[in-house]
């Protein structure tokens, strides 16, 4: 099994700061056959189910606010907020759908500073 | 618009059995992989159990198999998961999620299982 490890555990950024969250892969979800890497990011808020806000790395799900960008390739990746919204706080996990079973980091916690 | 709504969540006794079904509307159901997400109450996310769009493949947790039956009804669009011997340690809120689609290269088509919506989840509880 492919074992996503995010950090930092938890992170807390003033409004208008920039906010990154790390995550790595056991092994490279790179896809030779289409030169992308199979990494996802969700955001999930208080009593709400979790929502996509980047898939292959770095494509930004549509309707998603571009502060929002994802970045990295093999096994190593990266989730930056530019500005930090009040709306942001949240929980973010990264997700591999390299391969079955599709695993998902422990979460970072965001918080407002 | 993509709907995703989960029903059958319920306390159960341990070793007992539950069917969770997730009734899907807003898109072309057949042309999607679906899967089934958990989150144990205070915890992260974990992977449950997947199925292609013709229902002809399916994947399993090894938390899960042997356990737990995915099928999916391609004619009433619903999703469903059979979930037999539960342990305590199923006790979570289940989701069900729409994959994001295929891909093609020169091996075939492939589905690309991040979960691009997510329904709002129905709470399991195993105890005696």
């Amino acid at each position: 099994d492919i074992v996503m490890t995010q950090s930092p555990d938890s992170l807390a950024v003033s409004l208008g700061e920039r906010a990154t969250i790390n995550c790595k892969s056991s092994q490279s979800v790179l896809h030779i056959s289409n030169n992308k890497n199979s990494l996802a990011w969700y955001q999930q808020k208080p009593r709400q189910p979790p929502k996509l806000l980047i898939y292959w790395a770095s494509t930004r799900e549509s309707g998603v606010p571009d502060r929002f960008s994802g970045a990295g390739s093999g096994t190593d990746f990266t989730l930056t907020i530019s500005s930090l919204q009040a709306e942001d706080v949240a929980v973010y996990y990264c997700q591999q759908y390299f391969s079955a079973p599709y695993t998902f980091g422990q979460g970072t916690k965001l918080e407002m500073k | 618009e993509v709907q995703l709504l989960e029903s059958g969540g319920d306390l159960v006794q341990p070793g007992g059995s539950l069917r969770l079904s997730c009734a899907a509307s807003g898109f072309t159901f057949t042309s999607y992989a679906m899967n089934w997400v958990r989150q144990a109450p205070g915890k992260g996310l974990e992977w449950v159990s997947g199925i292609s769009g013709s229902g002809g493949s399916t994947y399993y947790a090894d938390s899960v198999k042997g356990r737990f039956t995915i099928s999916r009804d391609n004619f009433k669009n619903t999703l469903s998961l059979q979930m037999n011997s539960l342990r305590a340690d199923d006790t979570a809120v289940y989701y069900c999620a729409k994959a994001g689609g295929y891909y093609y290269d020169s091996s075939g088509y492939h589905s690309t299982e991040y979960f691009q919506r997510w329904g709002q989840g129905t709470l399991v509880t195993v105890s005696s």
